[in-house]
């Protein structure tokens, strides 16, 4: 079975600072990608996903993410965040072409201080 | 498209009581999945119904069931609450369209307190 690792649990920023939240996962096959993120009291939505072709991924809100088979991790980053950036980030991995099992991390909590 | 719909948005129970909550995917989604939502542990999945069939289980004890209409609206029900039930618990819809891969859109929640 799979599992997703987000070993950030909770990262304080200023704003402008650069930001990598680190997501690992274990599974020997071909996976599906995503990052999600729960704004405060807000709905979990979409950031990006990926399933095939160029690994580095452009999502909404200035965010990327960067799949690295070989060390089975799909990082997300933004160069610059912003104190609206302040929300929980999901990683989450789907074994491709299964079924609807959708695998979450624990979450990394963002805090942007203005 | 309206998105997803959970009701009730809040519940407050007491231990030992049932509790039922219920969710309509988007249009034309087929595929809907329940998650648990606690501080700490993240989102816990709990199952997922296609075509009124639970095609995958996550591992929860047998108090948690759920079930899906054929119109694709889904429930779920916990019996015998315990006090570790509070939770958030979200679902997701996703129509599966091969081209769309399995992305799922989520509702608000239904936040349950039990006392």
């Amino acid at each position: 079975a799979q599992s997703v690792s987000q070993h950030n649990h909770h990262v304080i920023l200023s704003e402008a600072a650069s930001l990598e939240l680190g997501c690992n996962y274990s599974y020997g096959g071909t996976v599906n990608l995503f990052w999600y993120v729960q704004y405060p009291g807000q709905h979990l939505q979409l950031l990006l996903k990926y399933f095939s072709g160029d690994p580095l991924v452009k999502g909404i809100k200035g965010f990327e993410a960067e799949f690295i088979k070989s060390k089975f991790s799909f990082n997300l980053r933004k160069p610059s965040v912003q104190w609206s950036d302040t929300a929980e980030y999901f990683c989450a991995v789907t074994i491709s072409g299964g079924y609807q099992k959708v695998t979450f991390g624990t979450g990394t909590k963002l805090q942007v201080i203005p | 498209k309206a998105g997803v719909t959970q009701t009730p948005r809040y519940l407050i129970k007491t231990r030992g009581q049932q509790v039922t909550l219920s969710c309509s995917p988007i249009s034309g989604h087929r595929s809907v999945s329940w998650y648990q939502q606690t501080p700490g542990q993240g989102l816990q999945f709990l199952f997922e119904y296609f075509s009124e069939t639970q095609r995958n289980k996550g591992n929860f004890p047998g108090r948690f069931s759920g079930r899906q209409f054929s119109n694709s609206r889904s429930e779920m029900n916990v019996s015998t609450l315990e006090l570790g039930d509070s939770a958030l618990y979200l679902c997701a819809s996703s129509s599966m369209n091969p081209t769309l891969n399995n992305e799922q859109f989520f509702g608000p929640g239904t936040r349950l307190t039990v006392l």
